[in-house]
């Protein structure tokens, strides 16, 4: 089952307005990852943000983490039509040893020109 | 060298057929896996390497047979798949999988169709 729950499902914008995409988890963590996926193809990692941290930036995002409530945000500025891809946030327990990766469901986001 | 390259790109085969994905990393990562993902859903993890062992199986049925023959190459090998198999399968690859530091690297996949 997935840990993470992440909303919107969908988010269509206009180019230069801001993204915002929201993730919830329900277990202790030991960091939380981003990772970009652009039609059918392999996931990029974004960022990742250690649970003692609260907030990360890298260069148009900006990630923050609030573990008193189990939620983590990706704010994408200044949008482009190449951001256009599905955004994945994932999970690390804090009890697991091997640091799987429990993956949310996942945002499609549409950049239009 | 940063990227984890898959061959192949596609593949169709038979419910009888016998194939192999590949998939080749440079960084010298010693961990290594192996996800499904379906349309529209996330990748979900079938097996992790952990220097060249197998670590961590998820449940996969054994028509899919990883193998790990050094610590750069992770093959898939599949044999007499369902047509629900179908699906992306992705290849990743992370240094030793410290919880900290587990950033992964992903290949660009070899989207799988049986007929």
């Amino acid at each position: 089952s997935q840990q993470g729950e992440e909303d919107p499902q969908a988010l269509s914008i206009q180019e230069g307005e801001n993204a915002t995409m929201n993730c919830s988890y329900k277990t202790s963590i030991n960091n939380l990852q981003w990772y970009r996926q652009n039609s059918g193809r392999g996931l990029v990692h974004l960022i990742l943000i250690r649970s003692n941290e609260r907030e990360k930036h890298s260069g148009r995002l900006r990630v923050t983490l609030d573990t008193s409530k189990k939620s983590s945000s990706l704010l994408i500025t200044a949008s482009r039509a190449a951001d256009t891809a599905s955004y994945f946030c994932a999970t690390v327990f804090s009890t697991d040893s091997w640091g799987k990766l429990q993956f949310g469901a996942g945002t499609q986001v549409v950049v239009t020109p | 060298d940063t990227e984890v390259t898959q061959t192949p790109k596609h593949l169709v085969m038979g419910m009888t057929n016998k194939k192999s994905l590949k998939c080749e990393q440079h960084m010298g990562h010693r961990a290594m896996y192996w996800y499904k993902q379906k349309a529209k859903k996330p990748p979900e993890l079938m097996f992790v390497y952990s220097y060249e062992k197998l670590s961590i199986n998820e449940s996969v049925p054994s028509r899919f047979s990883p193998e790990c023959p050094n610590s750069s190459l992770l093959n898939l090998h599949l044999h007499a798949l369902q047509p629900e198999d179908s699906a992306l399968y992705l290849c990743a690859s992370s240094q030793v999988p410290w919880r900290n530091y587990n950033e992964q690297f992903f290949g660009p996949g070899t989207r799988l169709t049986v007929l």
